[in-house]
């Protein structure tokens, strides 16, 4: 079973509006939370990373907030451009000893003129 | 700098045949990684490779090899190729292995090789 679920699948927004992405995690224990954009046709870029103790990180116009106890995050994307057309993907990192990434499907954003 | 590149950028292979996705980062990072990437499907990691020298196993290993003889490079092949390993393939690379609270630092992706067996 996915330890990380995204919502919405996608989404369709004018450009200029906001969004926000949810991620909802079961991953434990926890040690941080990424959130990467993947274009269409590229690999994922890192867009910020958060651990437990943080509760919210901006990069740009792309914030990310974290609720540890309730193992949500979101991803809020002020005023879109057309550029943020992408597949968002949450990924999860235990504090397991193995190898320890939790990749979501992602959300795949397309911001319309 | 280049980061990790590639190759090829997309193959058709008839199956039964054999193919080496080629994989060279130049950040001289200790840990690599294969993932392939499926249509409505998260990344999955097929292999790793801790530092030169060493590899490890994955969530979807089966059908696939790999090699880690040096730091810049980390082959991936299938030996037979399948139909179901048509997918996009992602390599990436860390300065360590993504393990507990090392997985805090970062991991850069490749552009991916598109691979459809037929």
């Amino acid at each position: 079973k996915n330890q990380v679920e995204q919502s919405p699948q996608s989404l369709i927004i004018l450009e200029g509006k906001n969004c926000t992405l949810q991620c909802n995690y079961t991953v434990s224990p926890f040690s941080n939370l990424r959130w990467y954009k993947q274009d269409t046709g590229r690999g994922p870029v890192s867009l910020t990373i958060m651990t437990f103790s943080e509760n919210t990180k901006s990069n740009g116009r792309y914030t990310a907030t974290l609720d540890a106890d309730t193992k949500q995050s979101s991803l809020h994307i002020t005023a879109s451009q057309l550029s943020d057309s992408a597949s968002y993907i949450c990924v999860v990192s235990g504090s397991n000893s193995g190898y320890a990434l939790n990749f979501g499907k992602g959300t795949s954003l397309l911001v319309t003129p | 700098t280049a980061g990790i590149t590639q190759a090829p950028t997309s193959q058709i292979l008839a199956a039964g045949r054999s193919m080496t996705l080629r994989c060279t980062q130049d950040m001289r990072h200790n840990a690599m990684y294969w993932y392939r990437q499926d249509l409505g499907l998260g990344l999955r990691l097929i292999h790793y490779s801790n530092t030169a020298g060493t590899t490890g196993k994955g969530e979807v290993p089966d059908g696939y090899s790999v090699s880690r003889a040096n730091t810049d490079d980390f082959p991936l092949t299938l030996a037979s190729a399948v139909p179901s390993q048509t997918s996009v393939y992602f390599c990436a690379s860390s300065d360590r292995l993504a393990t507990g609270a090392s997985s805090y630092n970062e991991q850069f992706f490749g552009p991916g090789t598109r691979l459809t067996v037929l």
